[in-house]
């Protein structure tokens, strides 16, 4: 089953402008982790924020993880064409006994120059 | 390193034909995973291997579909007989470990029409 959902499920903006995607997910977890796809590409890892952290930077991305809210978000700031790609939360959880990642649907994000 | 290497990149059948796809992974990673993605479903894990051995296949939708790998160095998802629903990007993975905070590597995918 799916437990990170990305919302919205596509984002328009131009460039130079802020991304904020989000992720809500259902469980408890370990770790939720971030990775983009570029069309016809595999997925890539961006950054991963731990369930004892509240943000985390890296570059021009900053996320958040509220585990109260059992959500987190991912914004890119500044965006670049080079940007427009397929964004996906990925928690990381134990379940069932054994380690589980669980990947959402994505966000795909379009930067018009 | 060259990353994860997928062959084909792009595989178009008639429906009841074998279909395999390949994978090489990361050298000296030690679990390997095929996920397939579609637009309705998103990302799912098949199957995926430590040191070669099957650890957990209950994402394999049926029997029609199968996995192997042989050694540490390559890997292949057998469908047979394909049927149009299989139609799908697969992509193969490897990492180091399988476990809580570990990142796993991508390949660029095996596009696949089932006509």
């Amino acid at each position: 089953s799916q437990q990170g959902e990305e919302d919205p499920q596509a984002l328009s903006i131009q460039e130079g402008e802020n991304a904020t995607m989000n992720c809500s997910y259902k469980t408890s977890i370990n770790n939720l982790q971030w990775y983009r796809q570029n069309s016809g590409r595999g997925l890539v890892h961006l950054i991963l924020i731990r369930s004892n952290e509240r943000e985390k930077h890296s570059g021009r991305l900053r996320v958040t993880l509220d585990t109260s809210k059992k959500s987190s978000s991912l914004l890119i700031t500044a965006s670049r064409a080079a940007d427009t790609a397929s964004y996906f939360c990925a928690t990381d959880a134990d379940g069932a006994g054994s380690y589980q990642l669980t990947f959402g649907k994505g966000t795909k994000l379009s930067v018009i120059p | 390193d060259a990353g994860v290497i997928q062959s084909p990149r792009h595989e178009v059948t008639e429906m009841g034909q074998e279909v395999t796809l390949r994978c090489k992974p990361i050298s000296g990673h030690d679990y390997l995973f095929w996920y397939r993605q579609t637009m309705m479903r998103g990302l799912e894990l098949l199957i995926y291997f430590n040191n070669n051995v099957p650890i957990d296949d209950s994402g394999m939708p049926e029997d029609r579909f199968s996995a192997k790998m042989p050694n540490a160095s390559f890997s292949t998802l057998k469908i047979q007989p394909s049927e149009p629903r299989d139609s799908a990007v697969y992509f193969c993975a490897s990492s180091l470990a399988w476990s809580s905070g570990n990142t796993i590597y991508f390949g660029e995918g095996s596009w696949l029409t089932v006509v």
